[in-house]
């Protein structure tokens, strides 16, 4: 079993849709929970993180940790062409600065 | 602007060659990484450092090899022992933030002919 488990999708919607992306993992001494994002043929760019359990909102995007159930979401609203991309989750523990990766949803929102 | 330049861009080798992927860094970070990616797999760890003259094996160093003599620059060989070398490469640097967080660069595509 993967320490991170991601749908690599891909995942297709009409502008204006909600977008709920998703990974489960199986190590419980992770504490930081990232999202990166990467368009095509770039570099991934950190889209937000959550310490510990709970919910993080910025603008139209909401990260969600549930320790208990080891399950990460990232729910896009209001969803654009621009946010057409690879959503890659990473948490990680207090090993310094080993993010374990999950193998990324691509998702692309059409008009 | 500080950021990671990653260099070349885009490469092709022959087998039996080695290549050097060059990474280089404005950010003062002490921490910095090597990552490679394919398709459905995310992206693997290949070599990390702390720090200057310093640097230990993530989960693939097989076929690679690294060196940090200076802060700002972390160049990745991708040697012939590499069986299967043809990916995306990227490298990328951590902050004092205390979360992990890492900046990458724009990535560099090797291709093996």
């Amino acid at each position: 079993q993967k320490e991170v488990e991601q749908d690599p999708g891909p995942l297709s919607v009409p502008e204006g849709a909600i977008v709920s992306l998703n990974c489960t993992y199986s190590n419980s001494a992770f504490q930081y929970f990232m999202w990166y994002r990467q368009y095509s043929r770039k570099g991934p760019e950190l889209l937000m993180y959550t310490y510990s359990s709970g919910n993080k909102e910025d603008g139209r995007f909401t990260a969600q940790v549930d320790k208990s159930s080891k399950y990460i979401s990232l729910f896009i609203r209001d969803s654009q062409p621009s946010d057409s991309a690879t959503y890659l989750c990473a948490p990680s523990g207090t090993s310094y600065g080993k993010l374990t990766f999950g193998q990324g949803t691509i998702l692309t929102v059409h008009p | 602007d500080g950021g990671i330049t990653q260099s070349p861009k885009y490469l092709f080798r022959k087998e039996g060659q080695n290549v050097t992927l060059s990474c280089e860094q404005n950010l003062n970070h002490d921490a910095m990484y090597w990552y490679r990616q394919d398709p459905g797999q995310g992206l693997r760890l290949i070599y990390y450092s702390q720090i200057v003259n310093d640097f230990q094996k993530g989960d693939i160093a097989e076929g690679y090899s690294v060196s940090r003599e200076k802060k700002e620059s972390f160049p990745l060989t991708v040697t012939s022992a590499q069986k299967n070398p043809t990916a995306f490469y990227l490298c990328a640097s951590r902050g004092d933030s205390g979360a992990n967080v890492l900046t990458f660069g724009a990535g560099s595509r090797l291709t093996v002919l």
